[in-house]
Order: structure tokens, then sequence, then C-alpha cells
């Protein structure tokens, strides 16, 4: 079956720009995660979610950082008025959640920000 | 608090074996994994071990667990470029959602 797909692959952005970035899942997987990958900074947790609960926020850096899963499903990541900061690759994976002792991720292939 | 710790560069020759280590702070982590990243690409687990486990073996690689120092190794025998890529190292506890990584160690492999 297909795996998890994002996109965009690449966006370049102005600074102030709002940008929204898209996560398709493995179907059937309850659990949806995004992260942050910075040059030299390793994964950074950005928020995820759990079938119907409340999602983990706690990696958000800042309000400018919203994400919605929709229908259990899709997930979207904005960010609002842009900064070079927010400059990286953005990575989302799915697992099975509850469906699985061992919290196995499977990883799209990111989607590269480029604040001007 | 939550950390998982490894060093950001390795380098070794074709053939010989490379090991990379992880240090993590979470005592109560159950498991413990190893993801591989290639270039342009999103992370692909490699291995995992359960922590009442000491050691895992998976063809060339061999995963090694220390639970009292916290300390998490994986060695690739007869390194391959191929296997070139960042390694990351995570934990995560039973039933648990949130997985802890590394930031990753970059693995060079000279011809």
């Amino acid at each position: 079956g297909a795996g998890v797909s994002q996109s965009p692959s690449n966006k370049v952005t102005e600074k102030g720009k709002d940008v929204e970035l898209r996560c398709d899942p493995i179907s059937g997987h309850t659990a949806l995660y995004w992260y942050r990958q910075s040059l030299g900074q390793g994964l950074e947790f950005l928020i995820y979610f759990q079938g119907n609960s409340a999602p983990d926020k706690s990696g958000l850096p800042s309000d400018r950082f919203s994400a919605e899963r929709t229908g259990g499903s899709v997930s979207t990541l904005t960010i609002q008025r842009t900064q070079q900061e927010d400059s990286a690759v953005y990575l989302c994976a799915s697992s099975l959640g509850a469906a699985s002792l061992y919290n196995e991720q499977f990883f799209g292939p990111g989607t590269r920000l480029t604040v001007l | 608090g939550e950390d998982v710790e490894q060093s950001l560069f390795l380098s070794v020759r074709e053939g010989d074996s490379s090991v990379i280590n992880c240090t993590y702070t979470d005592s109560s982590s159950t498991y413990l994994y190893w993801y591989k990243q290639e270039p342009g690409a999103g992370l692909q687990l490699l291995t995992y071990i359960f922590s009442n486990m000491d050691m895992k073996q998976d063809q060339r690689l061999t995963v090694l667990l220390n639970k009292k120092d916290k300390h998490l190794s994986l060695r690739i025998a007869d390194t391959q470029t191929g296997d070139s890529a960042i390694y990351f190292c995570a934990e995560s506890k039973s039933g648990g959602f949130k997985t802890i990584f590394g930031a990753g160690t970059r693995l060079f492999v000279k011809a």
C-alpha cells in the first residue's frame, strides 16, 4: 500500500507570508506526528494526533504554528507570518497507535521550507 | 526529563564495523529504536529492542542495551557505502505514542 505522502515537497516563501503543509498518513493509522528537522538540530517534535483525543501540542514553538487533522486522516500544518528561522524540513509520520505496543513510525519524505 | 543524546558524526572505512552510541535519560523507557534516514528521505525504522533485552541481532545489525547505564549502541558489521546515512536513536514507553529522538549520527563510509 501507499506510504505517508507530503506536499509540497519544496516550498519557498517570503518572510511574513502564511504557508500550509499537507500530510496524508497511511490508511488505518490512528496516530499522526509532525516534526521539524533543522540542519544540525536533529528531529524536533511539534505535535501529534491520536484518534479522537485532543492533540499533544507541547512541541509547537510559537502560536504562529497550528495543525489540524480532519476526519482522522489528512493533516495540515500551518505556519503564519513565516520567519527565516522557520526554514527547515518538516516531516510527518504516522503509526498504528494503540494497536501496537511498540511505536513504529512511518515517515513521509518531508517538505523543505525556505523562508526568504 | 526526557533526553536522548548521540554523537553527530562517525567515519569508517568500507568493510569495517561501525558502532553508533546513544544515551538516554528516561529510565522508564520501554522500547528503544534505531531509525535510518537516507538523503532526501524520511526516517525508516531499522530495528528496535525491548527494555528487558540486552542484545538483539538482525543480519549485519547488532543492538546492545545497557539499561543500568542507559546506553544503547548499534553495530553495523561489514559497513558498505550504502550504509552512509543519518542514524537516529529514539525511545518510547509501552503503549505510549510520544517518541523522543536523538539528534542523529551522520555515518560516512569511505571506499
